[in-house]
């Protein structure tokens, strides 16, 4: 069965650089959620869509930016990259606009800032 | 605020029990799920509650008490395998918060 894709799986950036991280989510799920993990934390939201409109938006820094395009494809844009963004990222999709049974994780994209 | 309790570490022995506890603050509760996690690895659902009870899947089964904003999941026949993380997340206005998880280490 086809599954949440993320990628890259992994990613090394300098800082002040731009990152795009993208998110595939099952076919058929029209709501997506960004998560960042860092080492030893627990998952934080970060923004979600629905039917490509924005729905919730959590502890998202301003020089992140995401969005959902016409084929429900999600990508996360990270500008000015701090030492502090080096996370795990996780993409979940879902559909009907809610998390009410299951969400689907993707891998994740590592990212490391150097 | 929302906030979500669990403890940090459990360590019990393979063919054991062991029962992880979350308590919940939280406005707009919709249920509470289980996700496991491997180091290095993506949460993958578990079990999900929506009223109050048990739900059993297996080895794992799942409680929810609503009155007392309390959950838990409990874990039987464990084994190696188990040794990962646990987070209960509750479903809140259409996302998922998650607890800060719980660290399960399973010894021989």
């Amino acid at each position: 069965a086809a599954g949440v894709i993320q990628s890259p799986r992994h990613l090394i950036k300098e800082k002040r650089e731009t990152a795009t991280l993208k998110c595939y989510p099952i076919p058929r799920h029209d709501t997506v959620y960004w998560y960042q993990q860092g080492p030893g934390q627990d998952p934080q939201f970060l923004i979600s869509f629905y039917e490509k409109m924005q729905s919730d938006k959590g502890s998202i820094p301003d020089r992140f930016s995401a969005q959902q395009f016409s084929d429900y494809h999600s990508e996360l844009n990270m500008s000015s990259l701090e030492l502090g963004d080096s996370a795990l990222y996780f993409c979940a999709s879902s559909s009907g606009g809610s998390l009410d049974t299951e969400a689907f994780f993707g891998q994740g994209t590592r990212l490391t800032v150097v | 605020g929302q906030s979500l309790e669990q403890p940090s570490e459990v360590t019990a022995v393979e063919g054991a029990i062991v029962q992880i506890n979350c308590t919940y603050q939280t406005s707009g509760f919709y249920g509470l799920s289980w996700y496991q996690q491997h180091d290095g690895g993506a949460p993958t659902f578990l079990s999900y509650n929506a009223l109050d009870g048990l739900e059993e899947t297996g080895r794992f089964s799942s409680f929810l008490s609503r009155s007392d904003s309390y959950g838990y999941l409990l874990l039987q026949e464990l084994q190696m395998k188990d040794s990962a993380s646990y987070f209960c997340a509750v479903i809140s206005q259409g996302n998922l918060i998650f607890g800060k998880g719980t660290k399960l280490s399973v010894k021989p």
